[in-house]
């Protein structure tokens, strides 16, 4: 059983640029969670989607970034026009589709630099 | 404020002591994760507690629910140890982190 995937491990962009980063969960994982962690800082909390919903997104800056998570193929973690302060490594989790059995399992996160 | 706040920051031993690293939280949770992140690699997952106490090979980690506090206890400590270790409370359905103990295990 493949653990989360996510790509790309490392991705370069210019400012302004758009940012696509794509996380597929575990098998059989239907919840997915996306944090983000700055530099020198400690992970923080971001989204919180369901297969084809959103559920929380208090941890979302209110422009620029937007998340989905279709019924077919990875979440999507999109940054539009970005900044050097996006530079981060951003990680997903996910989790079983049983609400009782919360364990989140992390994928190996995408390092995102912005020149 | 932090919600969660770990201590120490920074941890230094010496091969084959014994290490503790503390979390107090100050939210309601459901579980409490302690996770492995090395540098510039990702995060892995070594327990999921609720209450009392596990044990996975040389890593024990214990939770008092009333007073708000977890540890998480190193046996016969490694280099390979080495990492940084991150308390995080499951409060609903998100993850609230701490800032992280950064442990360095010399031969």
């Amino acid at each position: 059983n493949a653990g989360v995937m996510q790509n790309p491990r490392h991705l370069v962009r210019r400012r302004g640029q758009e940012a696509r980063l794509r996380c597929s969960p575990m098998k059989g994982h239907s919840h997915v969670y996306w944090y983000r962690q700055l530099p020198e800082e400690g992970l923080k909390f971001m989204v919180y989607l369901q297969k084809e919903n959103i559920i929380d997104e208090s941890g979302m800056p209110k422009e620029r970034f937007s998340a989905e998570f279709p019924k077919e193929g990875p979440s999507i973690l999109r940054i539009q026009q970005v900044v050097r302060g996006d530079s981060a490594a951003y990680f997903c989790a996910s989790s079983p589709n049983f609400v009782q059995y919360n364990e989140q399992f992390f994928g190996p996160g995408t390092r995102l630099t912005v020149l | 404020k932090n919600e969660v706040e770990q201590s120490p920051q920074n941890l230094t031993a010496q091969e084959g002591e014994f290490i503790t690293i503390n979390c107090s939280y100050s939210v309601g949770i459901s579980a409490l994760h302690w996770l492995q992140q090395h540098p510039g690699g990702g995060i892995v997952s070594l327990f999921m507690l609720s209450s009392g106490k596990k044990k996975h090979g040389r890593l024990i980690a214990t939770i008092n629910i009333q007073e708000k506090h977890s540890s998480l206890h190193i046996t016969a400590s490694h280099p390979r140890d080495s990492a940084v270790y991150i308390c995080a409370v499951l409060n609903t359905d998100k993850l609230i982190f701490g800032t992280g103990t950064r442990l360095q295990v010399f031969p």
